[in-house]
């Protein structure tokens, strides 16, 4: 069975901090790892899909790396802004490229 | 058009009835997915397209679901005899090729009641 798994489940920051996730996935047989932004009522909105071992990703404040040798990938948010509030899932695809989803990291920053 | 289109966006439905629930993807997209998310933003695969072919139904419960993609309709997710643990965000994705991303609709949101 494929866990990924997400920590912390929710972080509570103030505008401005800079903070950061982790998701951890099997390393066997892996080729690819997801990251998506979703609020409530809303679309999924990819961020980052990331394949290499020790591929970096940034798109804005937003960046993350990938360790598929260990299994994990980090979500950094530089200077969180208000906006920046949702949850942030990763998926790891498999056979038949179906997503595995962890259960997402719930971020909160409060002005 | 360039997004995936779900509807309705809310469904209640008392238990028993049926639950029909539509999802247009973006044109020339070959792929279609189905999760359902319950509880502590888990999305769960239920099944996957590849244009009217079901690719992977691994995750669809055995009994009172079905999907079908035909040509030229919006695919649908259809529960029969709808329970209460049925009660959940729907999710439909599509895809030109699996493994570069997916687009991801807004969701239906299905309460049995």
């Amino acid at each position: 069975i494929l866990n990924v798994e997400q920590s912390p489940q929710s972080l509570h920051v103030q505008e401005g901090d800079s903070t950061n996730f982790t998701c951890s996935f099997p390393s066997s047989n892996f080729y690819a790892l997801h990251w998506y932004r979703w609020e409530t009522a809303k679309s999924p909105e990819a961020l980052f899909v990331m394949t290499l071992n020790g591929d970096e990703k940034k798109k804005g404040r937003i960046s993350a790396t990938l360790n598929t040798k260990e299994g994990y990938s980090y979500l950094y948010i530089k200077g969180s802004q208000p906006e920046d509030s949702a949850t942030y899932l990763c998926a790891s695809p498999r056979e038949t490229d179906k997503l595995i989803f962890g259960t997402g990291t719930r971020l909160q920053v409060f002005p | 058009g360039e997004e995936v289109a779900q509807t309705p966006k809310h469904l209640v439905r008392g238990e028993g009835q049926k639950a029909k629930l539509y999802c247009a993807p973006i044109k020339g997209h070959s792929y279609v997915f189905w999760y359902q998310q319950v509880l502590k933003n888990e999305f769960k695969f239920l099944i996957s397209f590849q244009n009217e072919n079901v690719f992977d139904e691994t995750g669809m419960p055995k009994e009172r679901f079905s999907a079908k993609c035909l040509p030229n309709s919006p695919c649908s997710l259809e529960i029969q005899a709808t329970k209460l643990e049925d009660s959940a965000v729907y999710f439909c994705a599509s895809s030109q090729d699996p493994g570069p991303g997916y687009t991801f609709g807004s969701g239906t949101r299905l309460t049995v009641v």
